[in-house]
């Protein structure tokens, strides 16, 4: 099992630019969630869905999308990049009934 | 917004020493998790500890909950330089049931061989 995994692993955007950020996990979870990262912030919640159709926001969610394509792929857009959202992104998944979250490798994003 | 807030936020220690760290909440929990990142890697779970429960070992691991203080603390016994990490506290932000979890800003421990 690959576990949760995150693609790309890095990528440097100019301000305005889109992308997505893609996310899988092949342990048949039912949730999985978006962090971001940020020094002396620990992790913040920005977007988790609970289910196969279902999405919600997090703690901070200005400025990004996603979308739950089925029960393994997660994907997170940014549609106009700003500097702010320089930041490591984690996805994570998590099955129902059990409170461990799974992480993804993450996915390290410079906004110029 | 509700967060956890680990102190001490860096701590440097020899290898074969205690490294105690400690975590506070602000709102009532049914469950705490300590989770390890390893530099430049994704978070691993290390171990859970419902309200019910005061104390709860895993190897060198032990968690203690005071209910009570709205803290924890995270010992790890006889460290290793492998040891060197980020450890973050994480609680259920919300009720039973809830989907959300609030992380704690970490402590970042060195471990000196």
């Amino acid at each position: 099992n690959a576990g949760v995994t995150q693609t790309p692993k890095f990528q440097v955007l100019k301000t305005g630019q889109s992308m997505t950020l893609q996310c899988a996990q092949d342990m048949n979870h039912n949730s999985m969630y978006w962090y971001r990262q940020d020094p002396g912030m620990g992790l913040r919640l920005i977007y988790y869905s609970a289910s196969e159709g279902t999405t919600d926001k997090g703690e901070v969610p200005n400025g990004y999308n996603v979308s739950r394509l089925n029960k393994r792929e997660f994907s997170l857009r940014l549609e106009s990049a700003a500097p702010s959202q320089t930041s490591v992104y984690f996805c994570a998944s998590r099955a129902t009934g059990e409170e461990t979250q799974y992480f993804g490798p993450g996915t390290r994003l410079l906004v110029l | 917004s509700q967060q956890g807030e680990e102190d001490p936020q860096a701590l440097s220690i020899q290898e074969g020493e205690n490294a105690t760290m400690n975590c506070s909440y602000k709102t009532s929990i049914n469950n705490l998790q300590w989770y390890r990142q390893n530099s430049g890697r994704g978070l691993v779970h290390l171990i859970l500890i419902r309200s019910n429960e005061r104390e709860k070992h895993s190897g060198r691991l032990r968690v203690t909950l005071d209910t009570s203080k709205k803290s924890s603390s995270l010992l790890i016994t006889a460290s290793r330089a492998a040891d060197t990490a980020s450890y973050f506290c994480a609680t259920p932000s919300g009720g039973s049931g809830t989907y959300k979890y609030i992380f704690g800003t970490g402590t970042r421990l060195k471990v000196l061989a």
